[in-house]
């Protein structure tokens, strides 16, 4: 099983802040990496696809990098909607994986 | 873009069964593999079970492995999941997801869209 390891697993920020949420695999998974937002509630949102594809609707203000083991989300000016618990979903095994998430609070 | 809704959670005694269902529209639903995804209360996303687009392989976590089994009916454009022998750390809300893909030079796949879930309680 591919194990993805999410760090940090929790962070206070303020809005306007520079954000960024890691996640290493435990092989090589090429670009086979998703990150989701999730709010109480409700289903995951998506927010990057192939690791760095922003998806259609999602601001400009989250970026997605890396490839292979190392991956990188970015929210560039962290704003009031954007405190929520953040997920990196590999999907390049049969049965994908999920990071342990990233809780966003507000500082 | 699509849309998925879920449906048969509830509470349950350990040991018993359930079945839950998720109803697709607004896509071909026979072209895509579809996944079940559960959160435990305060705990984080844990994919259990996978089948493709046309049932012909289906894989499972190891933690529900033999205990729960995916299936399809692609004529009803709906996906199910039977779950035996339940116990407390089944509690869960349960998502289903489908599965979107993009070939070529920067291929990947991913989860979009999901249904909004539906909650098991596996209590005495």
């Amino acid at each position: 099983d591919i194990q993805m390891t999410q760090s940090p697993s929790s962070l206070s920020a303020s809005v306007g802040d520079r954000v960024t949420i890691t996640c290493r695999a435990s092989e090589s998974i090429r670009r086979y990496l998703n990150w989701y937002q999730h709010k109480p509630g409700k289903a995951p949102n998506l927010l990057i696809y192939g690791a760095s594809s922003l998806q259609s609707g999602v601001p400009s203000r989250f970026s997605g990098s890396g490839s292979g083991t190392v991956f990188t989300l970015t929210i560039s000016s962290l704003q009031p909607e954007d405190f929520a618990t953040y997920y990196c979903l590999q999907s390049y095994s049969t049965l994908p994986t999920f990071g342990q998430g990233t809780k966003v609070e507000i500082k | 873009q699509g849309q998925l809704v879920e449906s048969g959670g509830g509470v349950v005694q350990p040991g018993r069964s359930l079945r839950l269902s998720c109803a697709a529209s607004g896509f071909t639903f026979n072209d895509y593999a579809m996944h079940w995804v559960r959160q435990a209360p305060g705990k984080g996303l844990e994919c259990v079970a996978v089948i493709w687009y046309d049932g012909s392989n289906k894989y499972y976590a190891d933690s529900v492995k033999g205990r729960f089994t995916v299936s399809r009916d692609n004529s009803k454009n709906t996906l199910y999941l039977q779950m035996n022998s339940l116990r407390a750390e089944d509690t869960a809300v349960y998502y289903c997801a489908r599965e979107k893909s993009r070939d070529g030079p920067h291929s990947a796949s991913w989860f979009d869209p999901w249904g909004q879930g539906t909650l098991v309680t596996v209590s005495s």
